[in-house]
């Protein structure tokens, strides 16, 4: 199937640091969604982005839609030890109706 | 609102033997999914359902099958488990194809098999 190359796949990182992560592809996506998963439990939406170049917030995240349609990144500015987790991005190819997911940046955050 | 509730949360099974992992959404969602979650290669889909009635493979169906029993539930079947079948299994759901509706997900059913 098609590929979503997320980077980094993990990090570690100061409290208080900024964090940005992205996904890219050789397709071009429709949407980019991008998912944190807490220890333990599901994939929570955190962003999700419809047109390309959109920019949106959503508290301290901050997300962008490529201007190519093939990339997307996730900022995080601030850190707190509560970003810890995994995060996904997920992408929608035209005439597909399921997600591909990236394989996750994991984040570590030293308090 | 429960969302999507998974059950059971954890299971150990030996090899060769069958179960069903069940799923169940109260969001009134067309799409309903089952993904594997290994570590290092993030989340593929075995099965999903469009819509009531309607089934298909995703990237790794094998030793899998799935029963869409009705809008609110989706369940998966192992018919004869194998140690390659531990993981992690989430069950998601949507509401529907349009342009990237987005997955909600349950917190999953922990699988081992020895």
């Amino acid at each position: 199937g098609q590929q979503l190359n997320q980077s980094p796949q993990s990090m570690f990182i100061q409290e208080g640091e900024d964090v940005s992560m992205n996904c890219t592809s050789s397709s071009i996506f429709n949407t980019w969604l991008w998912y944190k998963q807490d220890p333990g439990e599901g994939p929570v939406l955190l962003i999700a982005l419809y047109k390309a170049g959109e920019l949106t917030s959503n508290g301290r995240l901050t997300a962008q839609f490529g201007i190519t349609r093939k990339d997307s990144f996730l900022n995080i500015s601030a850190s707190i030890p509560s970003d810890v987790g995994i995060y996904f991005c997920a992408g929608q190819l035209p005439g597909y109706s399921t997600l591909t997911f990236g394989k996750g940046t994991m984040l570590l955050v030293s308090p | 609102n429960a969302g999507v509730t998974q059950t059971p949360k954890f299971q150990v099974l030996k090899t060769g033997q069958s179960m069903t992992l069940q799923c169940a959404q109260d969001m009134n969602h067309n799409s309903m999914y089952w993904y594997r979650q290994d570590p290092g290669m993030g989340l593929r889909l075995i099965y999903y359902s469009a819509s009531e009635g309607t089934t298909d493979k995703g990237e790794v169906p094998n030793g899998y099958n799935v029963s869409r029993l009705n809008k609110r539930e989706f369940s998966l079947r192992l018919e004869s488990a194998a140690p390659s079948q531990t993981s992690v299994y989430f069950c998601a759901s949507s509401e529907g194809q349009k342009m990237g509706s987005p997955l909600h997900f349950g917190n999953g059913t922990r699988l081992t098999v020895t």
